[in-house]
């Protein structure tokens, strides 16, 4: 079974570009969360999704978006870049069902993404 | 809130020797609390995790956790170190969705595992 295929693996853009990320979970896999991963505050979460809504959000700001299309399939978006955004931004897809469901998470290698 | 300690942002040990990595937690509601790997370039590997069944978790690689309610503990232990355990390995809680099935976890900040021939 495949896993979890992020692309693109490396980004670079200019301050103030938006992006587009996107990722696709291992088969059957219905839930899909993204972190973003910087060396001054480690893993933060951002959103999930779910048969394609959104029902977890993180603390960060609007400029932070994302989608699931009904393949599971996600994207996420983030426009007027700063140079803060400079991370590596990992998907992680999970069965996603039940309730208090604590499915482990699987990690794809990420896209980094480097803002000049 | 929840949230997960790591003591050590790095630790070195020799080839052979036993792996200690601390993992603190705090909650207020019965944990579910996991152990991941990232090597260079990577995502996370799941290690293990605990979710209530037993308090001793084996997982993959020859790693092992003991859930330790009086202390709040999770840590992570492994007999005998290979150059191949060199990662960076994080602790995290899961909190209590409060939607049906939505996940979230909370890592700690990390530990660096070196592994000295």
């Amino acid at each position: 079974k495949a896993g979890v295929t992020q692309t693109p693996r490396y980004l670079i853009k200019t301050r103030g570009q938006q992006v587009t990320l996107s990722c696709s979970p291992i088969s059957g896999h219905r839930s899909v969360s993204w972190y973003q991963q910087t060396p001054g505050q480690g893993l933060q979460f951002l959103f999930e999704y779910f048969s394609e809504t959104q029902r977890n959000k993180g603390n960060f700001p609007g400029r932070f978006s994302g989608r699931q299309f009904s393949n599971s399939r996600s994207e996420m978006n983030v426009s007027t870049l700063e140079l803060g955004d400079s991370a590596l931004y990992l998907c992680a897809s999970s069965l996603g069902l039940g309730q208090g469901n604590h499915s482990p998470l699987h990690f794809g290698n990420g896209t980094r993404l480097t803002v000049t | 809130a929840q949230s997960v300690t790591q003591l050590g942002s790095h630790v070195s040990v020799s080839e052979g020797a036993l792996v200690l990595l601390r993992c603190n937690y705090s909650s207020s509601v019965p944990p579910y609390l996991f152990w991941y790997v990232q090597y260079p370039n990577q995502g996370l590997q799941l290690l293990l995790k605990y979710t209530s069944a037993a308090t001793l978790v084996k997982g993959i690689n020859g790693f092992e956790a003991e859930f330790k309610k009086s202390e709040t503990s999770f840590h992570l232990t492994k007999p005998s170190a290979h150059m191949s355990d060199a990662a960076e390995y994080f602790c995290a809680v899961s909190l209590s969705p409060e939607i049906q099935g939505a996940q979230k976890l909370v890592f700690g900040q990390g530990t660096r595992l070196t592994i000295n021939p």
